[in-house]
């Protein structure tokens, strides 16, 4: 049982340039989340699908976008990187109704770097 | 709206001291609550919970918080604090109006010198 699983585990980008961070489960949860973290402010939650073909916007979702591929994986795309992008980034994953399992379980992050 | 206040952004406490990391909330429904501890270069990990019922929760590596409503509090305590104690703490808060989202707090990172 792996969890939470995020790729890649680091990566540079120059501005400008677009990369997808991937993120699978393997809990059978219905939501997942993408955060990013940054130093002073916590976990920021950037967009999240409540269940398979369902997505929603977060508290900062400007230069991002999502795609919920299946029950398992839940992909952020940046599409034109910018330093303001540099971060932590981490998936998450919960069952609210049903399971009722509201904490959520997290993977090992992305530190993304944009120059 | 919901909303997590943590007191105190680092906080530093010797090896075999009480460790007590504040945390107060906001929320128009009934609360769930949550502890998170992360290690450096490391994700989050779930240290304890209050969904309902017993309102003193016990969680892992000996920490343990108290959900009291009239103070809209859950504050963590350990009583002896060891040096793999050191890490950043996030407090946050969930309800059944919130579709699974959390609301975390801005952390407070622990120090524990030896």
């Amino acid at each position: 049982n792996a969890g939470v699983t995020q790729t890649p585990k680091f990566q540079v980008l120059k501005t400008g340039q677009s990369m997808t961070l991937q993120c699978a489960q393997d809990m059978n949860h219905n939501s997942m989340y993408w955060y990013r973290q940054d130093p002073g402010m916590g976990l920021r939650l950037i967009y999240y699908s409540a269940s398979e073909g369902t997505t929603d916007k977060g508290e900062v979702p400007n230069g991002y976008n999502v795609s919920r591929l299946n029950k398992r994986e839940f992909s952020l795309r940046l599409e034109s990187a910018a330093p303001s992008q540099t971060s932590v980034y981490f998936c998450a994953s919960n069952s609210p109704s049903g399971q009722g399992t509201y904490e959520q379980y997290f993977g090992p992050g992305t530190r993304l770097t944009v120059t | 709206a919901q909303s997590v206040t943590q007191l105190g952004s680092h906080v530093s406490v010797s090896e075999g001291a009480l460790v007590l990391l504040r945390c107060n909330y906001s929320s128009s429904v009934p609360p769930y609550l949550f502890w998170y501890v992360q290690y450096p270069n490391q994700g989050l990990q779930l240290l304890l919970k209050y969904t309902t019922g017993a309102t003193l929760v016990k969680g892992i590596n000996g920490f343990e918080a108290e959900f009291k409503k009239s103070e809209t509090s859950f504050h963590l305590t350990k009583p002896s604090a060891h040096m793999s104690d050191a890490a950043e703490y996030f407090c946050a808060v969930s309800g059944d109006n919130q579709g699974g989202k959390l609301i975390f707090g801005q952390g407070t990172e622990l120090s524990v010198k030896p």
